[in-house]
């Protein structure tokens, strides 16, 4: 596609349940980010994919957050029990490979807006 | 942690002002980039500074980076109410990965 795809763009889900949430990247992009963005705040880093190398999984808040990508592509946040404090809006991210060691220009998706009742 | 803090969190001016927003960081960087962001929506990529690089410009828009204070400017000439939209730095670290955000201004231009 032109762009970054997610889904669902709106999830509303009880508290406990699990939910996925899904990123299509811009075809050819290797590296893809989740962030989260609670109402009025900044983006919290959640996870980083480059390639085949092994993810940064250095800013998921909790074991009940994973995230995987599979063939390089596609890739799903899933969050186990949910709690109220996981509503925010969840951002998916890509970019072209770093050139060097410099991170590049990332493309946003539309976010995927979680509410836990 | 959040790597950039911008400032000041909210701006209001009228339309056909200057706007300027500031961002600071705590640890050395490799470039340092703008993004805005309409209500409800995605990031869009403004412009990305270099950590070799003193000033940059695009359009209406000017950054500058000083690496010695750890800072960085956006300024947007002629505002237009279209410019309404919150907008974050974003740090590249010398790992080369990922991007850390700061928590944003809201800019408000009123026409």
């Amino acid at each position: 596609g032109a762009g970054v795809s997610q889904s669902p763009s709106n999830k509303v889900t009880e508290k406990g349940k699990d939910v996925e949430l899904r990123c299509d990247p811009i075809s050819g992009h290797t590296a893809l980010y989740w962030y989260r963005q609670s109402l009025g705040q900044g983006l919290e880093f959640l996870i980083y994919f480059q390639g085949n190398s092994a993810p940064d999984k250095s800013g998921l808040p909790s074991d009940r957050f994973s995230a995987e990508r599979t063939g390089g592509s596609v890739s799903t946040l899933t969050i186990q029990r949910t709690q109220q404090e996981d509503s925010a809006v969840y951002l998916c991210a890509s970019s072209l490979e770093p050139t060097g060691t410099l991170p590049g220009e990332l493309f946003f998706g539309e976010g995927s807006r979680l509410t836990v009742l | 942690s959040q790597q950039g803090e911008e400032d000041p969190q909210a701006l209001s001016i009228q339309e056909g002002e200057n706007a300027t927003m500031n961002c600071s960081y705590k640890t050395s960087i490799n470039n340092l980039q703008w993004y805005r962001q309409n209500s409800g929506r995605g990031l869009v990529h403004l412009i990305l500074i270099r950590s070799n690089e003193r000033e940059k410009h695009s359009g209406r828009l000017r950054v500058t980076l000083d690496t010695s204070k750890k800072s960085s400017s956006l300024l947007i000439t002629a505002s237009r109410a279209a410019d309404t939209a919150s907008y974050f730095c974003a740090t590249g670290n010398n790992a080369g990965n990922m991007l850390t955000f700061g928590g944003g201004t809201r800019l408000m231009v009123k026409p």
